[in-house]
């Protein structure tokens, strides 16, 4: 079985600039889950989707980060502009059921973003 | 208070020797709950869930105490192979992590 795909696997950037993260999540998988993790740091739940509407996005900074699951499969992330603290690791997992009772989530090999 | 917080260690012990840290979640509505590994610059992968009876597998021991709202993992008979961080994840209608617990095994 295949596992999350993410791309682009490293990514640099200058401050102020944009930036797209791309992941395609196990299939048959109805949730989806963005994370940020910072070096020394636990993920963070930046957003977490179910099938293709929005679970929960409080973490995320609105101001600038944005993600959409089209038709419930892909997801893009994307942050616009980017600032020197974003400089992160980006992880995207999906597990099969979500909700109170959600079974184990599984990870890709995330998208090492570094601003400059 | 964090939804998930972690003993941050770090344990360093030496081989053969057991080992045990504990996780705490703040929402008692919490429903399921998991141990992670994580290898270093690597993506974190499953170790093994938690049920509510607690489970075992291999050296591996999960525990789970709904009244104390904590999950705790034993490791026993350390193997340098053990070296890792372990997060924590707490499951309400969100999946929520801990920041690690760093156990580094020594020969």
């Amino acid at each position: 079985e295949a596992g999350v795909a993410q791309s682009p696997r490293y990514k640099i950037i200058e401050k102020r600039q944009s930036v797209a993260f791309w992941c395609n999540p196990i299939s048959g998988h109805a949730t989806l889950y963005w994370y940020q993790q910072i070096l020394g740091q636990g993920p963070k739940l930046l957003i977490q989707f179910q099938n293709n509407g929005v679970v929960d996005d409080s973490q995320l900074p609105k101001d600038r980060f944005s993600a959409e699951r089209l038709k419930g499969v892909d997801s893009t992330l994307k942050i616009q502009p980017a600032k020197l603290e974003d400089s992160a690791v980006y992880l995207c997992a999906s597990s099969p059921q979500g909700g109170a009772t959600a079974t184990e989530a599984f990870f890709g090999q995330g998208t090492r973003l570094t601003v400059v | 208070r964090k939804e998930v917080e972690q003993d941050p260690g770090p344990f360093n012990v030496p081989e053969g020797a057991t080992v045990a840290f504990n996780c705490t979640y703040s929402n008692s509505a919490s429903q399921s709950f998991f141990w992670y590994r994580q290898d270093c610059r690597k993506e974190p992968k499953l170790l093994m869930s938690v049920y509510s009876s607690g489970n075992e597998d291999g050296r591996f021991t999960a525990q789970l105490n709904r009244a104390s709202q904590y999950i705790s993992l034993l490791i026993r008979d350390s193997k340098l192979s053990d070296s890792a961080t372990y997060l924590c994840a707490v499951n309400d209608y969100k999946l929520s992590f801990g920041a690690g617990t760093t156990v580094t095994v020594r020969a």
